[in-house]
Parts: structure tokens; C-alpha cells; sequence
């Protein structure tokens, strides 16, 4: 079947890091999307990755290894405005398909 | 702004009216996707079109009814909606529908409430 697993909430501070675990058993797997959402808003691009390993972008990086069916979104430096849900997406050959979002709040 | 825009942003109607949800792109895209996402679900793919054919229909009630009169508008009419419809409709567009990397650009949404 295919299924994408995440957690639901996660909460950290101003300036710390934190990690956003995805876990997906889907066939036909292309590559791994990361989507932010931002309440009332439009999801938006994050990240894709296809080959194992880590990518980096800023303050955002992301892993994948597709033998564990494992991805990680690692957000650095953190801000107030990176409160937000952040959506894993696995790229089947002719769709997305969603967890359902991990939604993350930034603290002073 | 993503180049996906959606109107209305806000709906409110009862079980018995039929209303229509307008999405278009500006991207040049080929492909056109209607997506449903309720509080703490996953985003479920509901219609995808590929210039300008359907190519997906997950299974979802005749209650809605996609139209895609081109490649960059997308239409779901709506009639004797159900409570549980009330969610968050989003619009997205790809290049194009299969192959992989199809990056989706998404619309801001329409918040539909059932009463």
C-alpha cells in the first residue's frame, strides 16, 4: 500500500535546530518532495530529493536514503516565521502522495 | 504568490446549493490537480488533468465534478454537498502529469464550509 508517516506536532525554540522525520512505503517511488505551509496559505517548495544523501539549502537541508524508505527535513537557526506545517511527499510516477503534515511552532 | 490563483478564498454554503470553484495558472503548465485537505489528514489527490484530459479520478463523489475547459483553468462544481465536504480545496499545477520531478505550485485554496 502506500503510506507516509510523519509526526504531527513538534515544538522548538528560537535559534535551535530541529528535525522532521518522514517514513514512506509507496510504490513507484520517484523521489521525496518537502513542502511548507504556512496557516491560510498556499503550500511551497522545500526540497526534492531523489539519490541518497544530504542536500543543503540555507538554513533548510534534506535527506533521503531509499533503501531505510527514510527522509529528514533539518531546519537550522530557527525563526519565528518557520512556524509552519512542513508537508513530506513521496513522487510516485504519476502523483504526490501526502503525509499528513508535521506542524511545527517556533518559541522565544 | 505562486502563480496559482483560486477564487473564491472563502465559501459558505448549505447541502442544497451548487457553487462552483475556480482555479487558474499562469505558469504555462500542462497539468492541473484538485486536492482536498481536512484538519490533521493527509492532502488527498481528488482529479488530475493533463492537457486538458482527465487522467485521475480518486474515487471521489459525484457530488463534485471537475471541468478543465484548457490548461490553465480548472474548474469543480459543487451540488448537494455533505458537512463533511466542509475543507480546505486546493488547486495545483506541474509541467506535466507523470514522468518524475513534476514539482507541484499550489493555490492559496478555498476554505469551504458546509452547513
Amino acid at each position: 500500500g502506500q503510506n507516509i508517516d510523519q509526526p504531527t506536532e513538534m515544538t522548538a525554540t528560537e535559534g535551535a535546530i530541529v528535525q522532521i522525520n518522514c517514513t514512506y512505503q509507496t510504490s513507484g517511488f520517484n523521489g521525496l518532495f518537502w513542502y511548507q505551509q504556512h496557516a491560510g496559505e498556499a503550500p511551497t517548495f522545500l526540497s526534492y530529493n531523489v539519490l541518497d544523501g544530504l542536500e543543503e539549502k540555507g538554513r533548510f537541508s534534506s535527506f533521503l536514503s531509499r533503501s531505510k524508505g527514510y527522509s529528514y527535513l533539518l531546519l537550522k537557526e530557527l525563526q519565528m516565521k518557520d512556524s509552519a506545517s512542513y508537508l513530506c511527499a513521496s513522487d510516485n510516477t504519476d502523483k504526490l502522495i501526502f503525509g499528513t503534515g508535521t506542524r511545527l511552532q517556533v518559541f522565544p | 504568490e505562486t502563480g496559482v490563483t483560486q477564487t473564491p478564498r472563502h465559501l459558505v454554503m448549505g447541502m442544497t446549493n451548487k457553487k462552483s470553484l475556480k482555479c487558474e495558472q499562469h505558469l504555462g503548465h500542462n497539468a492541473m490537480y484538485w486536492y482536498k485537505q481536512s484538519a490533521k489528514k493527509p492532502l488527498e489527490l481528488m482529479f488530475v488533468y493533463n492537457f486538458k484530459e482527465q487522467t485521475e479520478n480518486n474515487s471521489v463523489p459525484s457530488r463534485f465534478s471537475p471541468e478543465c475547459p484548457n490548461s490553465s483553468h480548472l474548474f469543480l462544481h459543487l451540488h448537494t454537498l455533505q458537512p463533511e465536504d466542509s475543507a480546505l480545496y486546493l488547486c495545483a499545477s506541474s509541467q506535466t502529469a507523470g514522468g518524475s520531478y513534476n514539482e507541484q505550485f499550489f493555490g492559496p485554496g478555498t476554505r469551504l464550509t458546509v452547513l
